[in-house]
């Protein structure tokens, strides 16, 4: 079946350090791959995805890369910051576009000063 | 972004009883709402798929008649959780889907707590 398996949390860092949360997916066809996140007290927001292979996406400093080779979207960034606390969701689609996510269980990111 | 509300943000009731949750697109219109059920730790699931004006599509494993839902406008869908038994409390969550821009983006609403004593 299709599944998102992601690294389970809490992951504690300090303000500036390297982050990298991973992400593996198992899915027949060619899913797209997102990165959503969740602040405290908000709903899920797109952080970031990739359509197709070896594609990178990108936004607010963070970035992943869609492998199919190693079927992963690790999440990075190189400094994070204190306001980036929150719980990170690694999820795919199998339409191409945003019907029927398949999440994972979410990371939650503490970044202490 | 967009904004997707959910109403009551939680709600408490007796086992037996049916609770309605709302799910509203605040400045665009819907034609395809999700409702998703999160356990503690654990993945968001994807519940139905709620089309305005049409009958909802459910996942599998899901009881159509114990999760009523309703897409009866462009703004608006609501879950009723009938007969709820302790087992429902969960953490329920909508999104809504805006395909009328450039980009076909997925919004979500900040969820509800439902507790069944």
């Amino acid at each position: 079946g299709n599944s998102v398996t992601q690294m389970e949390g809490p992951v504690t860092l300090s303000e500036e350090a390297f982050l990298t949360i991973n992400c593996t997916y198992t899915a027949t066809g060619y899913p797209s791959l997102f990165w959503y996140v969740q602040y405290p007290g908000e709903g899920l927001q797109l952080l970031l995805k990739a359509t197709k292979a070896d594609d990178k996406g990108s936004n607010k400093g963070f970035e992943a890369t869609y492998r199919k080779e190693t079927t992963s979207f690790h999440l990075e960034k190189g400094s994070v910051q204190v306001s980036d606390s929150a719980v990170y969701f690694c999820a795919l689609s199998l339409s191409g576009g945003y019907n029927k996510l398949i999440f994972g269980a979410g990371t939650r990111l503490a970044v202490h000063p | 972004g967009a904004v997707v509300s959910q109403h009551p943000s939680w709600v408490i009731c007796k086992s037996g009883t049916s609770v309605k949750i709302e799910c509203r697109s605040l400045d665009f219109q819907a034609t395809t709402m999700f409702w998703y059920r999160q356990f503690p730790k654990q993945s968001l699931m994807l519940m139905a798929t709620s089309n305005e004006g049409s009958k909802a599509t459910y996942e599998q494993g899901v009881e159509k008649d114990k999760f009523l839902i309703n897409h009866a406008s462009l703004t608006l869908s609501t879950l009723t959780v009938t007969s709820a038994h302790p087992e429902d409390s969960s953490f329920y969550i909508c999104s809504a889907r805006d395909s009328t821009g450039a980009t076909d983006t997925q919004y979500f609403g900040p969820g509800t707590r439902l507790t069944v004593l």
